[in-house]
């Protein structure tokens, strides 16, 4: 199984800022196989990034993802209030698994 | 827009199998584009998937629930299922069916369900 490990666990910062999540995976995988989601409180995730760096359809330009091989990145160049939630890598390069989560906090 | 229904039972003892039904609403089930998946998160947040189901009927499930898993699907009813056997305390969790499509050159759950809760206990 492919363990994705996801830092930091909590971040809390102010609109405005930018902030990097890294997302670290426990063996080598292609880029396109990784993908990112956001969780709201009461809601089902959302993609964000696929492919490691596309923004899926309606996600601002604010968000932006990169990396390879073991370590990915999700930026979020000038946080906004809306942006609190909770943060998922998830792999679908051998089976599916997804990284424990980064709570973002405005 | 494509609509994601879960529904079933809220209550499952232990031992007993989870049967839960996903009805899938302005989109067909039938589409070769799209796989039909379960994922559930426990309450410590963390998200499982579960496996998914083709419209073909063929199936890959999570290596760590294969024993207790199996999906099926009614292209007729539009709509998929799951099954897991032998419940624990250890399976409580929300549950989402979710489409993962292969449109965009690479796989992606892009339209889910609400999720319904499920706990595990007599």
């Amino acid at each position: 199984e492919i363990v994705l490990t996801q830092s930091p666990g909590t971040l809390s910062l102010s609109p405005g800022e930018r902030v990097t999540l890294s997302c670290r995976a426990s063996q080598s995988i292609n880029s396109r196989h990784l993908t990112w989601y956001q969780q709201k409180p009461g809601r089902a995730p959302r993609v964000l990034i696929y492919g490691s760096s596309s923004r899926a359809v309606g996600i601002p330009d604010r968000f932006s993802g990169g990396g390879s091989g073991t370590d990915f990145t999700l930026t979020i160049s000038r946080l906004e209030p809306e942006d609190s939630a909770m943060y998922y890598c998830q792999q679908y390069h051998i089976s599916r698994t997804f990284g424990q989560g980064t709570k973002v906090e405005i | 827009q494509v609509q994601l229904q879960e529904s079933g039972p809220g209550l499952v003892k232990p031992s007993q199998t989870l049967s839960l039904t996903c009805t899938v609403s302005a989109g067909s089930i039938s589409s070769g584009d799209y796989y039909w998946s379960w994922i559930r998160q426990h309450p410590g947040k963390d998200l499982e998937w579960i496996g998914y189901i083709y419209y073909s009927g063929s199936t890959y499930y999570n290596p760590s629930l294969q024993s207790r898993v199996s999906m099926s699907i009614d292209t007729s009813k539009n709509q998929f299922f799951l099954n897991l056997s032998s419940m624990t305390a250890a399976d409580t969790a929300i549950y989402y069916c979710a489409r993962e499509s292969t449109t965009f050159g690479a796989r992606l759950w892009d339209f889910w369900g609400q999720g319904t809760l499920v706990t595990v206990s007599s």
